[in-house]
């Protein structure tokens, strides 16, 4: 069974500090990473895609990828109100999974004015 | 046009009601899923279809059908529903070789009564 673990939070920081969600991951084959926010009340969208090891930067968000450690991870710098929203990881593993994607449970960020 | 659109918005039902959830995208994605999402869960995966084709059915209940009539609508067929089948049901697209990058509608919230 492949799996993508997250820490459910919720997690609180204060406007304008680093949020720091993560998310492993149980297969060492995974091919590629992605990062959601839902809003309450409201559908998924895409903030992030990582697709090899590193960082990828896009504004205020960042995405890490170590798939030594298995683990990914979004940094939101500089939080806003505007980030409070459930934070979906969710990984591709294709091969005989094709057309899935595994998405972790959420953290729940609130970020304090 | 990055738009996914779902009809209806809420839909009230009773168990011996027949009713359809539809969806519609023009973006060119020729993979279409179906995901059903309770309160503080992720999204679970019920059906995909690539070119229109079914590919994936998570062991979903015959009460739920899915039809493709083309590249750019889906739709979900609802009969003989029971309460726990009350969710918020949410359609996504994507490019068939990026699976991970999927837009989603806004969703239907469903309650069966």
């Amino acid at each position: 069974q492949k799996e993508v673990e997250q820490n459910s939070g919720p997690l609180s920081v204060p406007e304008g500090a680093i949020a720091s969600l993560n998310c492993t991951y149980s297969d060492r084959v995974s091919q590629s990473f992605f990062w959601y926010r839902q809003y309450s009340g409201k559908s998924p969208e895409l903030i992030m895609s990582i697709y090899s090891n590193g960082d990828k930067e896009d504004g205020r968000f960042t995405a890490q990828l170590n798939k030594a450690s298995q683990y990914v991870s979004l940094l939101i710098r500089d939080s806003q109100p505007s980030d409070s929203a459930t934070y979906l990881c969710a990984a591709y593993f294709g091969g005989g999974s094709n057309y899935k994607l595994t998405f972790g449970k959420g953290t729940l960020l609130t970020v304090n004015p | 046009d990055t738009e996914v659109t779902q009809t209806p918005k809420h839909l009230v039902m009773g168990m011996t009601n027949k009713k359809s959830l539809k969806c519609e995208q023009h973006m060119g994605h020729r993979a279409m899923y179906w995901y059903k999402q309770k309160a503080k869960k992720p999204p679970e995966l019920m059906f995909v279809y690539s070119y229109e084709k079914l590919s994936i059915n998570e062991s979903v209940p015959s009460r739920f059908s899915p039809e493709c009539p083309n590249s750019s609508l889906l739709n979900l067929h609802l009969h003989a529903l029971q309460p726990e089948d009350s969710a918020l049901y949410l359609c996504a697209s994507s490019q068939e070789h990026r699976v991970g990058e999927q837009y989603f509608g806004p969703g239907t919230r469903l309650t069966v009564t």
